[in-house]
């Protein structure tokens, strides 16, 4: 089974509209952390938010927002007001367990954004 | 956030050849370095977790004698592609774990890099 689900593998938005991107996980453990990060086409990956297992409320970064839902296992990431820069792939990765061990990633949403 | 710089950013080498990437910290020490590999328009695949002072550990199915990792510095790790093939053409991409009270252990990565291997 996979770990981490993203099933869009498109998303169409306009700008300064919102979108959500949805992530659905899998992990026994009670310790594990919540990323996403945003992949441009030029292939860096750029670090976007992060929300801790036991971190009572959503995490929110400027216009990116978290929405955990623990008992869901689902860790949406909300963009507000859209802006043309934010076309790009977007990934959801989790990390279960102790902080030494890697990232698992979702196969990604490509976000485009048309004025 | 912190910056993890890598290089090159392309290669482009003849088969047989080897191809060293590096993946340094820049303003942190990063004991953990981790390894990547993406193919197009896919997610990413964890190749090894490189530890500062000791052996990486390498995924299942991944070559440890044709990927070679070193990471003899907190702040610097290797990955060499020895003797590449085209089948290795690729994008790399390294992480580093900062581990600084009160960043959440967040991976930060660097740029990539795509090897071409003709």
């Amino acid at each position: 089974a996979q770990k981490i689900t993203q099933t869009q593998p498109g998303m169409f938005v306009q700008e300064k509209e919102a979108v959500t991107l949805d992530c659905t996980y899998d992990t026994s453990d009670q310790s594990y952390g919540l990323f996403w990060y945003k992949q441009p086409s030029s292939g860096e990956m750029i670090f976007l938010i992060y929300q801790g297992s036991y971190d009572e409320q959503n995490a929110t970064e400027g216009r990116y927002s978290l929405n955990f839902q623990k008992a869901r296992k689902s860790a949406n990431l909300v963009i507000s007001a859209s802006q043309l820069g934010d076309s790009a792939m977007y990934f959801c990765a989790m990390r279960e367990g102790y902080t030494g061990t890697a990232l698992i990633f979702g196969k990604g949403t490509t976000l485009s954004v048309s004025s | 956030g912190a910056v993890v710089s890598q290089h090159p950013s392309r290669v482009i080498c003849k088969s047989g050849t080897s191809v060293k990437i590096e993946c340094r910290s820049l303003d942190f020490q990063a004991t953990t370095m981790f390894w990547y590999r993406q193919f197009p328009k896919q997610s990413l695949m964890l190749m090894a977790t490189s530890n500062e002072g000791s052996k990486a550990t390498y995924e299942q199915g991944v070559e440890k004698d044709k990927f070679l990792i070193n990471h003899a510095s907190l702040t610097l790790s290797t990955l060499t592609v020895t003797s590449a093939h085209p089948e290795d053409s690729s994008f790399y991409i390294c992480s580093a774990l900062n581990r600084r009270q009160g960043t959440k252990n967040i991976q930060y990565f660097g740029a990539g890099t795509r090897l071409s291997v003709l």
